[in-house]
């Protein structure tokens, strides 16, 4: 089946820790974005990449970090700098322009 | 700052009534419209697109585009309970060559049985 996989479904951070959330598609979709939900909140965009090996700031980068070696892998770092890190986290993916995005089912990310 | 404005509701509605969900959008350019459907806990999942005015239906769902008016809305026929959910709108600005969709804040539905 074609989809995107996010994983793990829930992640727990000790202090100072970097944690990696990790987002594959087989869908051949060109762009990839993650986005951050904050309980009754909409989605904020933290990063996204259009193509291989390029990627831009959203509206909420700092103290996250990501790559894109591969067309199908987007994996978001959660680094230590990132104060608040407990959210629900979204990978997405299109064939970019103006198509629509498609989500995986997410990461909850919490404190320990 | 491209914005798309959604009232938060709740939006309650009968079993079996039409529910009107609607959407402003500040882009007068935007060209791409999507509506999204997001249970509580769960991801968004795309029920709707829309390209051009006018509605476009998919079942009991239409979709309504008015870009004269900026206006974007969704209409649920023969509501049910597991239509109950948070209903989020998202649009294409214009000038967005990177695939950025600005998303409005959504708005919560309850079908009471």
């Amino acid at each position: 089946d074609g989809g995107i996989t996010q994983s793990p479904k829930y992640l727990f951070r000790k202090e100072g820790q970097n944690v990696t959330l990790s987002c594959e598609q087989n869908l051949n979709h060109d762009a990839m974005y993650w986005y951050r939900q904050d309980p009754g909140q909409g989605l904020r965009l933290i990063y996204y990449s259009q193509i291989v090996n390029d990627f831009q700031k959203g509206d909420i980068a700092e103290g996250y970090s990501v790559s894109r070696e591969k067309k199908e892998s987007f994996p978001l770092t959660v680094t230590s700098a990132q104060k608040n890190p407990t959210a629900f986290y979204l990978c997405a993916s299109s064939w970019g322009g103006n198509q629509p995005q498609h989500f995986g089912d997410g990461t909850r990310l919490s404190i320990l | 700052q491209k914005e798309v404005e959604q009232n938060s509701g709740p939006l309650s509605v009968p079993e079996g009534a039409i529910a009107s969900l609607n959407c402003t959008y500040s882009d007068r350019g935007s060209q791409s419209f999507f509506w999204y459907r997001q249970y509580s806990g769960k991801s968004p999942e795309l029920i709707m697109s829309i390209y051009s005015n006018g509605d476009k239906e998919d079942g009991r769902f239409t979709a309504q585009l008015n870009k004269a008016s900026q206006y974007v809305s969704l209409l649920i026929r023969d509501s049910q309970p597991s239509d109950s959910a948070t209903y989020l709108c998202a649009a294409f600005p214009f000038t967005s060559n990177t695939g950025k969709l600005i998303f409005g804040q959504g708005t919560t539905l309850q079908v009471k049985p």
